[in-house]
């Protein structure tokens, strides 16, 4: 069974404070994809990055970054830099190999950045 | 890029009733497709995955009677949520993998259907 962890239920910044959203994810597929989404009030969900298993290098894009480490089975998502459009709920998902498309979302963390 | 249409965004309906929900990938193949649901301030669940032109597999959990999944075509789903109760109130939400790369064909959402069940 695969699951994933957001423990972060909701984060509180002031605009231009950095951020760490946490993900921590389980699965017995050698072969899997990470996500993060983004879900504004509107409810649509914006993708913001897919992770494969067998790639541990870290990425950054503009204020976003995201650290994958296999190790300590975690994705964590850090915006850097905090500004209000940022508000809205993040989900991170997991996918495998074997089912891949069929995504287990953590709990999601309610993101609020204050002016 | 990739777009996935799904219709309505948003409907109210009365207790009773049945609903039909459409998720269209507009400018590529689907041959699965995968419905959510979403509750008020939680996550997303997998109700069922759906593919072209056979069953759709449901999660533990779903009465497959009452959402009828039907995927006739390589660019249409529909859910269709029949007598519809309170409880069925919620956000819908489809995806659509693309046909190329197998295991890692990007995943498309659409937008959602936000319904209410009076």
């Amino acid at each position: 069974a695969q699951k994933v962890t957001q423990a972060q239920t909701e984060i509180s910044v002031v605009e231009k404070e950095d951020v760490t959203l946490d993900c921590v994810y389980e699965t017995r597929d050698t072969t899997y994809y990470l996500f993060w989404y983004k879900q504004p009030p509107s409810g649509e969900l914006v993708f913001l990055i897919r992770r494969n298993s067998f790639d541990e290098q870290n990425e950054i894009s503009g204020r976003y970054s995201w650290n994958f480490q296999k190790s300590t089975s975690s994705f964590n998502f850090t915006i850097t830099a905090s500004q209000v459009v940022d508000s809205a709920v993040y989900f991170c998902a997991l996918t495998g190999g074997t089912s891949y498309g069929k995504l287990t979302f953590g709990q999601g963390t309610i993101l609020t950045v204050h002016p | 890029g990739a777009v996935v249409s799904q219709h309505p965004s948003w409907v109210i309906c009365k207790s009773g009733t049945s609903v039909k929900i459409e998720c269209r990938s507009l400018d590529f193949q689907a041959t699965t497709m995968f419905w959510y649901r979403q509750f008020p301030k939680q996550s997303l669940m997998l109700m069922a995955t759906s593919n072209e032109g056979s069953k759709a597999t449901y999660e533990q959990g779903v009465e497959k009677d009452k959402f009828l999944i039907n995927h006739a075509s390589l660019t249409l789903s529909t859910l269709t949520v029949t007598s519809a109760h309170p409880e069925d109130s919620s956000f819908y939400i489809c995806s659509a993998r693309t046909v190329g790369q197998a295991l890692s064909g990007a995943l498309h959402f659409g937008n959602g259907t936000r319904l209410t069940v009076t």
